[in-house]
Order: structure tokens, then sequence, then C-alpha cells
């Protein structure tokens, strides 16, 4: 099985501030990655697939990046709607799995 | 509006069953993959199952394998998953998702059904 390792569990921001998260596959994954956003008490929301491919209506300040076995994610400047926890996944083959979370919290 | 709607969650005693069903609604619920996802309280997410378009093929995580049985009617637009043998760290939220098809990617999500496994 593919196992996914995210990075940081917790970050510390400041509206206005650019954020980066990391996520690594422990074998090639091609570009099969995606990024969630999920707030408490909701459903995750997809922001990123294909690694960089930005979702339909979603914010430009959020990007992704990478191939292979890494990826980044990016909040190029937070809003106050941003901090959430963010979960990458792969799908290249099952299991999917997700990586371990990140939460965004507000400096 | 393409919407996925989860029921069947509730309190269960350990090595007990529930079935869990998703109702889809505004997308050819027979053109997608489907998925199961979970959330224990407090931790992140794992994905459970899926199931091919057809209901054909089916896919579990370890944890589920043996003990989960996912299916679909396609006629009423609805998926399900069938858990035996209940565990008490099976708890969780379980969400259903839809895969698109060209993105891969689960796009669509329902807003969750609470299982709770205790004695």
């Amino acid at each position: 099985d593919i196992q996914v390792t995210q990075s940081p569990s917790t970050l510390s921001a400041s509206v206005g501030d650019r954020v980066t998260i990391t996520c690594r596959a422990s074998q090639n994954i091609n570009n099969w990655l995606a990024w969630f956003q999920q707030k408490p008490g909701k459903a995750p929301k997809l922001l990123i697939y294909k690694a960089s491919n930005l979702e339909s209506g979603v914010p430009s300040r959020f990007s992704g990046s990478g191939s292979g076995t890494e990826f980044t994610f990016t909040i190029s400047s937070l809003q106050p709607g941003d901090f959430a926890t963010y979960y990458c996944q792969h799908y290249h083959s099952y299991p999917y799995t997700f990586g371990q979370g990140t939460t965004l919290e507000i400096k | 509006e393409m919407q996925l709607a989860e029921s069947g969650g509730g309190l269960v005693q350990p090595g007990g069953s529930l079935r869990l069903s998703c109702e889809a609604s505004g997308f050819t619920f027979k053109d997608y993959v489907m998925n199961w996802v979970r959330q224990s309280p407090g931790k992140g997410l794992e994905w459970v199952s899926a199931i091919g378009e057809s209901g054909g093929s089916t896919y579990y995580a370890d944890s589920a394998r043996g003990r989960f049985t996912i299916s679909r009617d396609n006629v009423k637009n609805t998926l399900f998953l069938q858990m035996d043998s209940l565990r008490v760290d099976d708890t969780a939220v379980y969400f259903c998702a839809k895969r698109d098809d060209w993105k891969r990617a689960f796009d669509l999500w329902g807003q969750g059904t609470m299982v709770t496994v205790s004695s």
C-alpha cells in the first residue's frame, strides 16, 4: 500500500501570510494527488486535483505543485475563512490513503 | 444541484451490524465510482471502500475487508455500506463521496452519518 506523510501537523499563521504544506508519498504516484479543506462538523471540500489543478470555484490563492513523491500545497495570502484542517490524498491505486492532516491556526 | 445524503447511522453494540445508505441526486449516479470515507472523533480521514459504476468491482481498506460490504442500486440512485462485526474503533462519521471521471478525485461529499459502537 502507498503511504502518504503530511507535514506539519499544525501550522500557526496570520491573515495575509503565505503558508505551505508538504505531502510525501511512499512511492511514485505521478500526479494522482488531491488536497481538501475541512472545517469542523463539515465534509471535506476538494480544492486541488491532479496535484496542481484548481477545482472550479476555488480561489486562486490556493495552489498545488509536485509530481512523483513530493507535493506542496500553498495558500498565497491567508484569509480569515482559510483557518481549517487540510488533507492530501493519493488516488494512484487502492487503497486511497489520506495524509494525517494539517490544522491551520490563527497566530 | 448535485447532492449526496447519508443515513442509517446510530448506536450499536460491539459485534452488531448496521447498514448505511447514501442517496444521490442531481447527477447520473450510475456513471460514477462511489466511495465511503470515515473520520473517527477528533481524528483524520480514512478511505474505507469503493465500488465501480456497475457494482461489479469493489475495493476495501484492510480495516473493512471481510466485515463491510459496499453495494449500490443504480435504479434507486443509492449507495450502501453493510457493516457487520462492528468494533469500538469503527466509531466514526461515515461520508459517501463521488469520484469524478476525469479528475478521479472526490469532488462531491455527503454531510456524513455518525456511527457509534459502544456497549
